[in-house]
Order: structure tokens, then sequence, then C-alpha cells
């Protein structure tokens, strides 16, 4: 089943224009990582929130977490085309064990054009 | 450093056939994981392994297999390839630390085709 949900399921900015995607999840976390995966690549570790953090900012990457209502967001800043990529949230639960096990998204494409 | 390499990168198989995909780390990571990733459906997570010696089914496990005998290496078997594992495999690995997880770091996939 999926645990993270992300939204919207794709995107097309111009550049220099923010990007937003969304990530809604169901169960009680330990912590919730976005990934990058470029097209014909495997997935790349972006950033990790904490459940007791709010949020989060590495470069043009920011990233919110709302426990209350089971949700993150991702924020780019002043896109560029290399940004063009799809990109994935990841969540653990936080019981029954599953602290070594993600459970991933469907992902947001982003295109960004030049 | 290499991070985690996947061999091969592209194959074709015949249903009923049989083969082993290699995943090397060599960042002494001790939980190494195999994915499958198909259009509309995310990252399935197939098997994982917490360990040298050790592994465990994860969401969609049925017509694989998995052995962990060294640290660096985690293999996936398909003994009867059927062409719904048609898909691209990722490996992933990550080190641990207390209980909560840690980035997972994936190799560049491989390409599979069962005709």
């Amino acid at each position: 089943s999926q645990q993270g949900e992300e939204d919207p399921q794709a995107l097309s900015i111009q550049e220099g224009e923010n990007a937003t995607m969304n990530c809604s999840y169901k169960t009680s976390i330990n912590n919730l990582q976005w990934y990058r995966q470029n097209s014909g690549r495997g997935l790349v570790h972006l950033i990790l929130i904490r459940s007791n953090e709010r949020e989060k900012h590495s470069g043009r990457l920011r990233v919110t977490l709302d426990t209350s209502k089971k949700s993150s967001s991702l924020l780019i800043t002043a896109s560029r085309a290399a940004d063009t990529a799809s990109y994935f949230c990841a969540t653990d639960a936080s019981s029954g064990g599953s602290n070594y096990k993600l459970t991933f998204g469907k992902g947001t494409l982003l295109t960004v054009n030049p | 450093n290499a991070g985690v390499t996947q061999t091969p990168k592209f194959r074709v198989l015949k249903t009923g056939q049989s083969m082993t995909l290699l995943c090397a780390q060599d960042m002494n990571h001790e939980y190494m994981y195999w994915y499958r990733q198909d259009p509309g459906m995310g990252l399935r997570l197939i098997h994982y392994s917490v360990g040298e010696g050790t592994t465990a089914k994860g969401e969609v496990p049925d017509g694989y297999n998995v052995s962990r005998l060294k640290k660096q290496n985690f293999l996936l078997g398909l003994e009867s390839a059927a062409p719904s594992q048609t898909s691209v495999y990722f490996c992933a690995s990550s080190y641990s630390k207390g209980v909560s997880n840690q980035p997972q770091h994936f190799g560049d996939g491989t390409r599979l085709s069962i005709l």
C-alpha cells in the first residue's frame, strides 16, 4: 500500500519560477524524505525531515512538515532546466519495527522549460 | 567511491528463463533493498536485508528470491521469469543509525524485459 502520495502528478513551469510539490501520508512517521529521479537514473536523496521538525532548508530547497495534517511540501525556488525530474516523497512507519523500510509515493514529474 | 552498482544494466529474457541481478555497494552499509519501478506505480519494495546473511520479504516478493552472503552484495533472482516481471529494478543501501531511517543510496537500475 502507498504511504505517501504526491500532488500534483505533473507540473510544468518556466525557468526562474518556484515549484511546489505536496505529499500526503496516512500513518504516523519517524521522518519523511524527498528524492529526485532524473530520467533513466536512480533516485537521489534530497532532504530528510524528522517528525519533530516543521521546516528544513537545503540550498534552493525548502521542505515543510505538518504532522497534524499528515502532509509535507517541497518547494524549489528559482528553478532551472536541470531541475527537470521526478520527485518522490518517502515515509517510514513509526511503529511495527519498520524503521529500516521506506514507502515511496508515485512521484511528481516536474518539467522546467528554458 | 562507486556507491551502488547494479549489473546488468539491460536484459531481455524469454518467459520461463532464470537470471540473477547483482547489486554491490562499497559504503559498508548494513541495509540493502530491492525495488521494482513500474509506470504509474512508483517504487515497490521486493525484498530487503538488514545485514549479512539475513533477508526479508517486502511488499511484492512473489516470484523473486534474494541472498546476502556478503555484506557488500545483494542478489535478486528470478527463477522462472514471467512477462509481469518486466520492470526497472533498483537496488539501494543505507547505514543503520538508531531507530530512524537514514537516506537510501540507489543504483541506476536494471531494465528487464520478459518476452
